[in-house]
């Protein structure tokens, strides 16, 4: 069973401060299969990052991303009011089974 | 820009089949592959199954015995029909798609959700 395992749950910061959020793989994942996404509360998911690094149309460029093998890292350089939510990373390496990690939430400090 | 929106009932009773459709609008349904995925407090987020419009369809293993996803170009809509409803299928249902390439598996777009209670 592929996992991935985000941290830390929660983290808790400040508008205008950078945030590193990990998801680590239970297997080696190629990075061309790993994704990003930013969830608010009554919202649906949305894709940030796919490839791991690759952003998604229209997200700003202070979302980044990273890693390979089976550590890698959702980077957000100067943190907005609007960034504060729950954040997902998702592997698709195999089409028999997609997964997510649990999610990091960011709150404000 | 491709925009999702989903529609079926909100509550099933318990052996019941769910159904639920999701509207395609401002693209065609031929660029991705269409997927349902759900989430629960206790679950987390979940795939379900997705299929082409040219019939390719995969389904979560776990799920496999119990759904099946159609899709229908006249109507630009796919549809998602999951069957022995129990109260551990209550959860938010999105749909979304799977943009086609030479690699896929990331969604978006996303509809914006609908969730589904089993209760009798």
């Amino acid at each position: 069973e592929f996992v991935l395992t985000q941290s830390p749950g929660t983290l808790s910061l400040s508008p205008g401060d950078r945030a590193t959020l990990s998801c680590r793989a239970s297997q080696s994942l190629d990075s061309r299969y790993l994704a990003w996404y930013q969830q608010k509360p009554g919202q649906a998911p949305r894709l940030l990052i796919y490839g791991a690094s690759s952003r998604a149309a229209g997200i700003p460029d202070r979302f980044s991303g990273s890693g390979s093998g089976t550590d890698f890292t959702l980077t957000i350089s100067r943190l907005e009011p609007e960034d504060f939510a729950v954040y997902y990373c998702q592997q698709y390496r195999s089409s028999v089974m997609y997964t997510f990690g649990q999610g990091t939430k960011l709150e404000v400090k | 820009q491709v925009l999702l929106q989903e529609s079926g009932p909100g509550l099933v009773k318990p052996l019941e089949t769910l159904s639920l459709t999701c509207t395609v609008s401002g693209g065609s349904i031929r660029t991705h592959y269409w997927i349902w995925l759900r989430q629960s407090p206790g679950k987390g987020l979940e795939w379900i199954g997705y299929k082409h419009y040219s019939g390719s369809n995969n389904y979560n293993p776990s799920l496999r015995s119990r759904a099946s996803v159609s899709v229908d170009t006249a109507k630009t809509q796919f549809s998602l029909r999951l069957s022995s409803m129990t109260a551990a299928d209550t959860a938010m249902y999105y749909c979304a798609g799977m943009p086609v390439g030479p690699i896929f598996g990331w969604f978006d777009p996303w509809g914006q959700g609908t969730l589904v209670t089993v209760s009798s």
